[in-house]
């Protein structure tokens, strides 16, 4: 099966700063990708997602870059706000339709 | 609705106890999916339907945990005879293709 890794763990930034997050896949079938935002005490919320035929995609100040041949993409935050600190989840969906989850990536914006 | 529902958003059972945890998908969405997040951080895939049927059962524990989603009802998940190994935050999801899943605000449940 899928196996998502994550990297890295915990992330601490300036205000103001960029922010990226970095996700490996194993499978080359996976074809989905998103990223959701989990606050504490609430369920993750989908910022941002990309499909294998597309290599990046942008939304105000997140972006998410998708590499087929490497079996990576990652996650850009620009110029960070406080608001930005949360808990980051990517995921790939494998041809079967389940979600493969990586272990979360928790991120601080320090004013 | 415009939003996945889930209730309760706090159950506290005693360890042998049942648990039944609820969720509304958003309207006009024909899967629903169930994860648990132990530890803050790991999701672990549980079971999906397609409308009532399950679509992909790979993560249910099969002993103990079942769910279904009945027409014209909100989808459930039912846990018998609880374990403290059980309390986790129970998410639901919904998707109107099974690609962009949107999720509630979870049933956190707590066995003692």
């Amino acid at each position: 099966g899928e196996n998502v890794e994550q990297h890295p763990s915990t992330l601490s930034v300036q205000e103001g700063d960029s922010a990226v997050i970095k996700c490996t896949y194993s499978d080359s079938a996976s074809n989905y990708f998103p990223w959701y935002k989990q606050e504490l005490g609430k369920g993750p919320q989908l910022i941002i997602d990309i499909r294998s035929n597309v290599g990046e995609k942008k939304d105000q100040r997140i972006a998410v870059t998708l590499n087929k041949t490497a079996k990576h993409f990652s996650l850009h935050i620009t110029e960070t706000q406080p608001e930005d600190s949360a808990v980051y989840f990517c995921a790939a969906n494998d041809p079967g339709n389940q979600f493969y989850f990586g272990t979360g990536t928790s991120l601080t914006v320090i004013p | 609705g415009e939003e996945v529902a889930q209730t309760p958003k706090h159950l506290v059972r005693g360890e042998g106890q049942k648990a039944k945890l609820y969720c509304a998908p958003i309207k006009g969405h024909s899967y629903v999916f169930w994860y648990q997040q132990v530890l803050k951080n790991e999701f672990k895939f549980l079971i999906s339907f397609q409308n009532e049927n399950v679509f992909d059962e790979t993560g249910m524990p099969k002993e103990r945990f079942s769910a279904k989603c009945l027409p014209n009802s909100p989808c459930s998940l039912e846990i018998q005879a609880t374990k403290l190994e059980d309390s986790a935050v129970y998410f639901c999801a919904s998707s109107q293709s099974h690609n962009e899943q949107f999720f509630g605000p979870g049933t956190r449940l707590t066995v003692l």
